[in-house]
Parts: C-alpha cells; structure tokens; sequence
C-alpha cells in the first residue's frame, strides 16, 4: 500500500537551530517526491520536486534530499518566517496522477 | 499571473443541507484536483480531472460527493445531504497535465457543518 510517514509531528526550534525533518515513503514505483510549506489559513506552497535517489535541490535556508525509502528536509539557521507547517507528498509511477501526502511537521522557530 | 482560486472561503451550513464549492484553475491547465484536510492532519485526495474527464475518482468518500469541470476550466464539488463529519477544508489544485507536474493549490474552502 502506498504510503507517506512524516516526523516529528512538531518541532520547535531557536531561532539559528538547524535541524532536519524527515518523510519516509512506500510506493510501487516514485515518479516524483515533493515538498511543500502551508501557512495557518493557506493552501500548500510549492517549495521543491525530487525525481530520483541522490537528488538534492536548495533554496535559501532549505535543502531537500532523497534516497530510495526517504526524504530529508534539512533547515539550515532557520529563522521564525519558516515557521509554518511542511508537508511532504508523493506521485506514483504507475496510473494515474494520484499523489499522497504525509500528515505534515509543524515547526516553530522562535526568536 | 493569477493563481488557482476557490470560493467561497468559508461556507457554514446545517446537517442535511447540500454544498457547492468552486475552483478556478491557472488559465492553461489542464489537470485538476481536489483535497480534504481536517483539522491537524494531511491532504487526503478526493478527485483527479485531466481537461473535462475524471479518470480517478477514488476518493470520494461517498455517493454524497460528486465533481465536475467544464472544458479545462471551472470546477464544482458538490456534497449533498452534509453531514458533521464532513467538516474540513478543500482545498483545490492544478497543474498543467504531463507527468510529474507541480501542483498549485488555491486557499482552499473552509465547511463547517453543524
């Protein structure tokens, strides 16, 4: 069954605090893995997409990386305006374009 | 440009009665999708339209819910006969249709159902 785990379900950090939050996924075959920020009241922001194990995109203070069975979103010297909810989703290699989502990590970065 | 944009924000109604929620997708995509989110959880999927056909439908929780679009355009997701339960936001995404497409999603709906 596929499937996407997401931990911790809360982090809260100082603000310069790097840390790291992880999304273990089972699916018959990963088209794509995906990243995504929700602020409280938002819909999902797209932050990055992961094709393959070994990848690895960065933007500003994140950096996201994938191996065969996880993700890994990794937050450099966070500052309290990354505070929001993290969610990470995949897209099956197989069908149609059925994508699951974990259950999120809120992180909170405080000053 | 513009975005993906739902309406309306926010819909109370009472048990029994029936919803309708609207999504307008970025102009030129061809692929549509709707979610659930309840409260403190993840983005659980309802429906997938590729320009005005549904091929996944797997979703929907019950014969209560139903989807449609027209062209690649406007999509409705009605829920009739609302029941508490139902309560959650919708949020609604779309990507222009090709393998490994990023989604946009819009703000989504909040339904309260008391």
């Amino acid at each position: 069954e596929d499937q996407v785990t997401q931990s911790p379900e809360a982090l809260r950090l100082q603000e310069g605090e790097s840390s790291s939050l992880n999304c273990s996924y089972t699916v018959s075959g990963l088209r794509g893995l995906f990243w995504y920020r929700q602020d409280p009241g938002k819909g999902p922001e797209f932050l990055f997409t992961l094709y393959s194990a070994g990848e690895e995109k960065e933007k500003e203070r994140l950096k996201a990386t994938l191996t065969k069975k996880e993700s890994f979103l990794h937050i450099t010297a966070p500052k309290p305006e990354d505070s929001a909810t993290y969610l990470c989703a995949v897209q099956a290699n197989r069908g149609f374009n059925k994508f699951y989502f974990g259950s999120g990590t809120k992180l909170n970065v405080k000053p | 440009g513009a975005g993906v944009s739902q309406s309306p924000s926010n819909k109370v109604t009472e048990k029994g009665k029936d919803v309708e929620l609207r999504c307008d997708p970025i102009s030129g995509h061809t692929a549509l999708y709707w979610y659930r989110q309840r409260l403190g959880q993840g983005l659980e999927f309802l429906i997938y339209f590729q320009g005005n056909s549904a091929p996944d439908k797997s979703g929907l929780p019950s014969d209560r819910f139903s989807a449609e679009r027209t062209g690649e355009s406007v999509s409705t997701l009605t829920i009739q006969r609302t029941q508490q339960e139902d309560s959650a936001v919708y949020l609604c995404a779309s990507s222009l249709g090709g393998p490994q497409e990023t989604q946009y999603f819009g703000p989504g709906t909040r339904l309260l159902v008391l």
